[in-house]
């Protein structure tokens, strides 16, 4: 079965700590990843694409195809990080469809 | 934002009568979907096209249909209201299905509520 898992509902974090969102998946082909993200009350968004390897707002991931992960990492919080982040894998079919996990809300305190 | 909007962007209706909701989008996108977001759910495919007039089911597609007569719509139908359907609906859309961007825009959401 073709799953995503955001273990996390809530991750609580300090100013300029460090970051990790977690992502676990499962899918028989070769995996397309992404990490999207939702500020308060705003449509989702792109962040970043595994294919990309890029680092967008400091943020990176890795895809760990061992392990099925791809989390979400970032050095040193900011308040504006806070927001929802949904793991998305995308199924290589004719639909393109995306495949969710349950998000994670990350909160940075001041 | 991709040039994609819905409408309305909040609805009040009652438990029982039919709503339609409409994603707009300006770019020329092949693919459009339909989510409805959920605490501890995330988002869910309710429904999705590959072209006019061409619509498939997803993994919640209960109490919905849907209808692409242009490019351009995707319009989400709830045939009967229900409480269980209260929730914020996403229209998204894919600008190119066979290259490398394969990314997903999204729409600004409709906060749908039933009593």
């Amino acid at each position: 079965a073709q799953r995503v898992t955001q273990p996390e509902k809530l991750l609580s974090v300090f100013k300029g700590a460090p970051v990790e969102l977690k992502c676990n998946y499962s899918y028989s082909g070769s995996p397309e990843l992404f990490w999207y993200v939702q500020y308060s009350r705003q449509r989702l968004q792109l962040l970043l694409r595994h294919i990309s390897r890029e680092s967008i707002k400091g943020f990176t991931a890795d895809l760990n195809k061992g392990e099925t992960s791809f989390h979400l990492k970032k050095p040193f919080a900011q308040e504006e990080d806070s927001a929802m982040y949904y793991c998305a894998l995308l199924r290589m079919d004719s639909s393109y469809k995306l495949i969710f996990g349950s998000g994670t809300r990350l909160l940075v305190r001041p | 934002d991709a040039g994609i909007t819905q409408s309305p962007r909040h609805k009040v209706t009652e438990t029982g009568t039919p709503v339609t909701l409409r994603c707009h989008q300006t770019e020329n996108h092949r693919y459009m979907y339909w989510y409805r977001q959920d605490p501890g759910h995330g988002l869910r495919l309710i429904h999705y096209s590959y072209g006019v007039k061409d619509t498939d089911k997803g993994e919640v597609s209960d109490g919905y249909s849907v209808s692409r007569s242009k490019t351009e719509d995707f319009l989400l139908t709830l045939e009967s209201a229900t409480s269980s359907q209260t929730s914020v609906y996403f229209c998204a859309a894919t600008q190119t299905a066979g290259g490398v961007n394969r990314e997903q825009f999204f729409g600004p959401g409709t906060r749908l509520t039933v009593l």
